[in-house]
């Protein structure tokens, strides 16, 4: 089945960071675009930034962009988000998602369980 | 850009359809074809039910079809049941500036 595996969240304090991985398995992982999606306490889905399947372009949505930087290793089927900056209302779980193609970010079939990421002093 | 615009709630009795709204602008869903639903069970992460709006991925069911009519798309569920009760969101591709938008978010009841 196809796994996506979210891991590093944790608790940080305002200003800091944290590198959020997603493990893929059981699929192309270099052929197909990646997003971060995240939802806040209680809220709704918010976008946060997408790669496509080579790496070579990146998206930010304006409340992240300069703070936080996708990359993806294609070799080692994982895909990243480093958050700098970090502010209360970052708070959230943060989902990566798979689209549908190397380019196809809009709509997202493969969904990871999810890792909570707590920005409090 | 502020996100879609999706009810708060709808309700509906086993067997019965419903629909749910998203209301976008003339920038998001009125110019592109690039609308998704998701449905999202507390405590779980979305499934995609629609993509492209109107395009159902394998193994969802045809109980679930999408539609859009200016800068508005809709979901309808048809025989609802107890199953489908759940969180429903949209969301629109919406240009090369703002890129990706979701709506709010609709919980849907099944009485």
């Amino acid at each position: 089945e196809v796994q996506l595996l979210e891991s590093g969240g944790g608790l940080v304090q305002p200003g800091g960071s944290l590198r959020l991985s997603c493990a893929a398995s059981r699929f192309s992982f270099s052929s197909y675009a990646m997003s971060w999606v995240r939802q806040a306490p209680g809220r709704g889905l918010e976008w946060v930034s997408a790669i496509i399947g080579s790496g070579g372009t990146t998206y930010y949505a304006d409340s992240v962009k300069g703070r936080f930087t996708i990359s993806r290793d294609n070799s080692n089927n994982t895909l990243f988000l480093q958050m700098n900056s970090l502010r209360a209302d970052d708070t959230a779980v943060y989902y990566c998602a798979r689209g549908l193609n190397f380019y196809y970010y809009y709509a997202m079939e493969v969904w990871g369980q999810g890792t909570t990421v707590t920005v409090s002093s | 850009q502020s996100a879609l615009t999706q009810p708060a709630s709808v309700s509906g009795s086993p067997g019965q359809s419903i629909t749910i709204s998203c209301t976008g602008t003339s920038s998001d869903i009125g110019s592109y074809n690039l609308v998704s639903w998701y449905q999202q069970h507390p405590g779980k992460a979305p499934k995609l039910m629609i993509c492209e709006g109107n395009k159902r991925p394998s193994g969802v069911s045809n109980r679930f079809s999408g539609s859009k009519s200016g800068n508005t798309a809709s979901l309808t569920i048809s025989g609802l049941q107890a199953e489908d009760e759940a969180d429903y969101y949209c969301s629109s591709y919406a240009g090369s500036s703002t890129l990706m938008i979701f709506g709010g978010g609709t919980k849907l009841t099944v009485l």
